[in-house]
């Protein structure tokens, strides 16, 4: 049961663009919204974080938008540029199963063309 | 450098035997998390330490296990391995709870031959 999805794998947008990446989720317990940054051979690093309370959380290029009546979030990269070319995580965070934990998307892979 | 030291960078096994995989958190941090992530997956979080104390459990399998020991440091034991269980397996921590951001280690790939 997949409770936190990205449903596309890859993205291409031109140096300069908007890059918009997707999640969708399906608990409505999950109250903390992250998104994380993945380059090859390296751990993720965390982006950009939203709380349930809010609809817009904005950190210089990054935009994270959180939609609670869709149970959607997406991030917004603008301008884009080549090092943002990676694998993009979002995740969810709440109390699910009678615990309180994060439950990872499959990621979408970003390149950004020059 | 996100301060999360994982040792080894790569473990190559084969099947039926036990492996240990050790993380150290950032100075300071409390949480220590991990994470399998297997060939075209995301990240499936495994199990949650706090303090020493086991705080939340994921999608673990009763073969592996793991323990957070009073420096805090902590250790992930994956036994009678299987094919399936090779994969990437990250270490994070972060400062007290789920909420405070968590910094991931650069991970040990291991390989179940």
């Amino acid at each position: 049961d997949q409770q936190v999805k990205q449903n596309s794998p890859s993205l291409s947008v031109q140096e300069g663009r908007i890059s918009i990446l997707n999640c969708d989720y399906t608990n409505s317990m999950f109250d903390y919204f992250l998104w994380y940054k993945k380059y090859p051979a390296e751990g993720p690093t965390f982006l950009i974080s939203i709380s349930s309370i809010k609809d817009k959380n904005e950190d210089g290029r990054f935009t994270v938008f959180l939609n609670k009546s869709a149970k959607h979030l997406s991030l917004h990269i603008v301008p884009s540029q080549p090092g943002d070319s990676a694998v993009y995580f979002c995740a969810a965070a709440g109390a699910t199963s009678g615990t309180y934990k994060y439950i990872f998307g499959t990621g979408t892979r970003l390149k950004v063309l020059a | 450098d996100s301060g999360v030291t994982q040792t080894p960078k790569h473990l190559i096994t084969a099947t039926g035997q036990r492996v240990t995989l050790r993380c150290s958190p950032r100075s300071g941090d409390l949480s220590v998390y991990w994470y399998q992530q297997s060939l075209d997956q995301g990240l499936q979080f495994l199990i949650q330490y706090y303090n020493g104390e086991e705080r939340a459990k994921g999608n673990i399998l009763e073969r592996f296990s793991a323990q957070q020991f009073p420096d805090l440091h902590s250790e992930l034991n994956l036994s009678s391995l299987e094919l399936g269980d090779s994969a990437l397996y990250f270490c994070a921590s972060s400062a007290e709870t789920l909420t405070d951001t968590q910094y991931f280690g650069p991970g040990t790939r291991l390989t179940v031959l």
